[in-house]
This record gives structure tokens, sequence and C-alpha cells, in this order.
């Protein structure tokens, strides 16, 4: 197991619920990212934390919604979700943001909007 | 075009054979090239990290970068029935990340060895 976890490992949730899922690292690092890994999709990033302030949204739906108050701890907020968002949610860190700072992932929630 | 293109596979090769995994990209700027690996139900592990062009040896893994061809490749010698995952590539810009950057990832390849 790595130094990264996520809770919770599996979620359903209807189009009207608000769930968050939370991602906690123990290494250390200052960087923290959440991507989607939808089914024949590449893996996609959509926000990074660089020390706690975001540096990058890649152009995300504002129904989810990132929150990083700590280094270690990392949370991505969902609201009127659609089921087109059904996918895995990993969560990564790395010491600093960007390459070549190697990531280490978390095992990822699996999140069904139905 | 896309930017990244990997073949999903799967790919079944028997043990001990020589795995090549490929990706293309379109974008001239990447400069750095990374190879991961995801077991199932797992998150992706960092395999292999090149800057530029050139070739990079780490056991039985070697990466292969041919930037005039927007070309990369992972080779897996002496490959295991452990090696069973999918192989995903990712590429970047810049080092350290601002607004403008991006981490591009393929979509992965199955990869199966055959005992």
């Amino acid at each position: 197991e790595t130094g990264v976890t996520q809770t919770p490992r599996h979620l359903v949730m209807g189009m009207t619920n608000k769930k968050s899922l939370k991602c906690e690292q123990h290494l250390g690092h200052n960087a923290m990212y959440w991507y989607k890994q939808s089914a024949k999709k590449p893996l996609e990033l959509m926000f990074v934390y660089s020390l706690e302030e975001r540096v990058e949204n890649n152009s995300v739906p504002s129904r989810f919604s990132p929150e990083c108050p700590n280094s270690s701890h990392l949370f991505l907020h969902l609201h009127t979700l659609q089921p087109e968002d059904s996918a895995l949610y990993l969560c990564a860190s790395s010491l600093l943001a960007g390459v070549p700072y190697e990531q280490y992932f978390g095992p990822g929630t699996r999140l069904t909007v139905t | 075009q896309k930017e990244v293109e990997q073949d999903p596979g799967p790919l079944s090769v028997p043990e001990g054979a020589i795995v090549s995994l490929n990706c293309t990209y379109s974008n001239s700027a990447f400069q750095y090239f990374m190879w991961y690996r995801q077991y199932s139900r797992k998150g992706p592990e960092l395999l292999m990290y090149t800057y530029s062009s050139g070739n990079k040896e780490d056991g039985r893994f070697t990466a292969q970068v041919d930037k005039s061809s927007k070309y990369i490749s992972l080779f897996i010698r002496d490959s295991q029935p452990s090696d069973s995952a999918t192989y995903l590539c990712a590429m970047s810009s810049r080092a350290l990340m601002n607004r403008d950057d991006k981490i591009i990832f393929g979509k992965g390849t199955r990869l199966h060895i055959l005992p």
C-alpha cells in the first residue's frame, strides 16, 4: 500500500446528492492532484495544488470543487453530478508540482452516479 | 489529431518474451516522458522517466524517446506474469507546473504475460 490513502473506496450517489472524496498523504509532499480515469479514456488531470494553492484547473465543471486545507489533505466536493461523471477518481502527491517529481497515487475512489 | 496515441491492446505475450509498448504524440513541445504501470484496482505507479531524446535503462525495463519521430517506447525484457498490467505513457512540456502546463496521458495498453 502506498503512502496516499483515499476514502471512500466506492461511492454511489444520486444526481441531486452532495458528497466529498477525501485524500490524505503521509509522505511529506507539497503538491497534490486530482485525476479522473474513465473507461477507454486517458487519465485526465483535474486539479493541482502546490503548497495548498491551486495552480492548475483543467476547465473542470463547477460541480467539482476541490479543497486543500493543508499539504497532507485534499478533498473533492461533489454536487449535482451527471451519470457521465461516473469514473475512478485518483488522488496523487509529489514532493513538488510537476515533473520530474514522481507522483504517488492512491488506490482511487470508484464513483457511480445514478 | 489526439495529442497522445496509445494502442489499448490487449497485448498477450508468452513469459520470457520481449515486450514493446509504444506511444506517438503530436506536440513537439513535449520534453518530459514517463511510463506508468497500473495493476487492477490500484493507482498508477511511475516506472520510468526520461527527459528529451535517448534511452534509459532500469533493470528489465528500457525507455526510448525519438523526438524527431514523436515516438516513445517501453521495452520489457524477460517478461514475467507479474508484469501483467496496464501501461500508461505520459508526457509534459515543462518541469515545474504552472497554469499553462499539462501532463497528457495515453489511454494505456493492457498487457498479459502468459505463463
